[in-house]
Parts: C-alpha cells; structure tokens; sequence
C-alpha cells in the first residue's frame, strides 16, 4: 500500500519570495505522483504530475516539483509567490494503475501569502 | 456548462434521513470518482466508475453509501439513514484518463 505525508500543514510566505511545500510518500513500486491545488470555494485543479518521466516537472502557474527517488520526496516549488497562491494544496501517490483506491491523497498543506 | 457540477450545493438534513447527491460530468469522461472531505483533512476515497467497467467500492464507508451511474454520464451518491459523521464535502471528479483530471465545485452535506 501507499502513503503519502506532507510535512506541513500550514506554510506562511512572503509575496515575491520563494514558496516550498514539501511532500513524502511510500510507495512498494515505483509512484506516481501528482499535485491538486484548492483554492477557497473553487474546485480541485491538477497543478502538475510525474509518471516516470522526467523527474523535474513543470506544471501551471509557475510551480514544479522534483521527483528524487532516494530522499521518496516530490517538495512543490516557486521562485515568487503571488497573493493569488494562497490556497490549500494536496501531494497525491499512485501505483499502476493510477485509478480508484490507488489513487491516494496526502492531508494537504495550506498556503498563506503575505502582502 | 464545460466543468463538472454538482447538485445541491449545500445539503442540510437530520439524522437518519436519506440523501441524494448529484454529480454531471464532463461530456465524454469515462471516469468518474467520488471523494468526501472532512473539515481539515484530505480527501477519501469513495467509489470509482469507468466506462462499462464494474465500479471500484472499496472506499464505500459503510452498507448506507451507495452509487450509481446511468447511461455513463450522471452518477448519484445515496447515504441512507445519515449519521452526524456523515458531514463533509463530497466531491465528484470526472476524466478521460484514469486518474481524476476535474474536480465539481462539492457538496456540502450537514446532518444535525
């Protein structure tokens, strides 16, 4: 079985610097993995995925994340965080086939920006 | 419309009555999910529809959650005689892929 543990469950940045938001997993074959954010009110929106691709990944509205296989990590990145960030963001894991209950989602980490 | 919606938005009721909630998909999704999110944690998994497929329920909490989907497209997520820890976000998400690519904006569902 897979597991996936983000180890905050709250990040406070400043708007214009660097946003991090870190994700583990377990996983007893090789994952999939993915980001959801949640913006307050709207619906999930997929940020970005990695399927055994390249291991950094670019996703939409600036972010990427880093597939590193020895540290079972894909940490969530940003150069400069915008107001509009603010959010809560979900770290996904998935075995093949990424469907139904292989399908599992972290606890999430909420993302404050500071003006 | 072009995203997934879901019907009520907001769903108060009391104990040990049933619910019925909506899910439309995107036109053309074969996958459907349901998920349910409890205040400050992640979100659960339900059940899971593709295609012609027999649907993935292992996530069904108990034998008072039940789903279906007709003719592929509309699904309905029942709760039979709520329970107060039945309250959460109940999210339904549709794709082309296995994985669920459109989240509805949820149900919010209140059993006092």
């Amino acid at each position: 079985a897979q597991s996936v543990t983000q180890l905050d469950s709250h990040v406070s940045v400043s708007e214009g610097t660097p946003v991090l938001l870190r994700c583990n997993y377990s996983s007893s074959y090789s994952p999939s993995l993915f980001w959801y954010v949640q913006h307050p009110n709207k619906g999930l929106q997929l940020l970005l995925k990695y399927t055994s691709a390249a291991t950094l990944v670019k996703g939409i509205n600036g972010f990427e994340a880093e597939f590193k296989k020895s540290e079972t990590s894909f940490h969530l990145t940003k150069p400069s965080a915008h107001m509009s960030d603010a959010a809560e963001y979900f770290c996904v894991v998935s075995t093949l086939p990424s469907e139904g209950q292989n399908f599992v989602f972290g606890p999430g980490t909420r993302l404050s920006v500071l003006p | 419309g072009a995203g997934v919606s879901q019907s009520p938005s907001n769903k108060v009721t009391e104990k040990g009555k049933d619910v019925e909630l909506r899910c439309d998909p995107i036109s053309g999704h074969t996958a459907l999910y349901w998920y349910r999110q409890s205040l400050g944690q992640g979100l659960e998994f339900l059940i899971y529809f593709q295609g012609n497929s027999a649907p993935d329920k292992s996530g069904l909490p108990s034998d008072r959650f039940s789903a279906e989907r007709t003719g592929g497209s509309v699904s309905t997520l029942t709760i039979q005689r709520t329970q107060q820890e039945d309250s959460a976000v109940y999210l339904c998400a549709s794709s082309v892929r296995s994985w669920p690519q459109y989240f509805g904006p949820g149900t919010r569902l209140l059993v006092l």
